[in-house]
C-alpha cells in the first residue's frame, strides 16, 4: 500500500527566506503526487501535482515541487516566503489505477515570522 | 459554481446520538470521499465513492456510514457518536481520483 511521510512537523522561516518541505512517498510504481495547503480554518487547496514528464512542476501562488524518484522525494519549495504562506502543509500519493482516493501525510505546519 | 459545500459548519453531540453530515457538490464529479482530520494525524480517509450507487470503506469506517443515491450528495453517517468521533471531517469531489477539491469542513464535538 502507498504511504507518505512528512518529516518535518513543525517549520518557522523567516519572511523572505526560501523554503523547502521535505515529503516522502512509498510506493511500488511511479506514484501521481500532490501537495495541497490548507490556512487555519478552512479546507484543503491544491498547491500542485505531478502526474508524469518534466520532474519540476510549477504550482500556484510561487511554489514548486520536484520529483526525485531515486530518493522516493517530493519536496516543496518556494525562494521566498511571505507571511501570508503560514499554514499547513499536506503532500498526498495517488495510485496510478485510479480505484482509490489519495493518501494524505500528517502535515507539516508553517509559521513565517518577521 | 458553489463547489463544494458542508453542513453544518459545528456540530456539539453527546455520547450515543446520531447525527448526519451533509456534502454536496455542483461540479457533477463521480468521486466523492470523506476525511476526517486530528492533529498529528493527517487526513484519514473514510468512506469514498466512485459513483452514485458504489461506495467503499477507508482507512476508518467504522461507526460511520455512507450511501450515494445521486451524483450531487454524499452524506456521512454517525451511527452512534463516540467521544472519539470528535474531530474535524472534510468532504472532498474531483472529476477523477486525485484532483480533490475540499469542502470547508465540519468541527464535531461529542461529549
Amino acid at each position: 500500500a502507498q504511504s507518505v511521510t512528512q518529516p518535518d512537523i513543525h517549520i518557522t522561516v523567516s519572511e523572505g527566506a526560501s523554503l523547502e518541505l521535505r515529503c516522502n512517498y512509498s510506493y511500488g510504481a511511479t506514484p501521481y503526487l500532490f501537495w495541497y495547503v490548507q490556512s487555519p480554518g478552512q479546507g484543503l487547496q491544491l498547491l500542485l501535482k505531478y502526474f508524469s514528464g518534466d520532474t519540476l512542476v510549477q504550482g500556484i501562488k510561487g511554489f514548486e515541487a520536484e520529483f526525485k524518484r531515486s530518493q522516493s522525494s517530493f519536496n516543496l519549495r518556494k525562494p521566498s516566503v511571505h507571511w501570508s504562506d503560514a499554514a499547513e502543509y499536506f503532500c498526498a500519493v495517488g495510485h496510478h489505477s485510479g480505484n482509490t482516493p489519495l493518501v494524505f501525510g500528517k502535515g507539516t505546519r508553517l509559521s513565517v515570522i518577521a | 459554481n458553489a463547489g463544494v459545500t458542508q453542513t453544518p459548519k459545528f456540530q456539539v453531540l453527546k455520547t450515543g446520538q446520531s447525527m448526519t453530515l451533509q456534502c454536496a457538490q455542483d461540479m457533477n464529479h463521480e468521486y466523492m470521499s470523506w476525511y476526517r482530520q486530528d492533529p498529528g494525524m493527517g487526513l484519514r480517509l473514510i468512506h469514498y465513492s466512485v459513483g452514485a450507487g458504489i461506495t467503499d470503506q477507508g482507512e476508518v469506517p467504522n461507526g460511520y456510514n455512507v450511501s450515494r443515491s445521486t451524483t450531487e450528495d454524499f452524506p456521512l453517517r454517525l451511527l452512534s457518536a463516540a467521544p472519539s468521533q470528535t474531530s474535524v471531517y472534510f468532504c472532498a469531489s474531483s472529476g477523477t481520483p486525485w484532483e480533490q477539491y475540499f469542502g470547508p469542513g465540519t468541527r464535531l464535538t461529542v461529549t
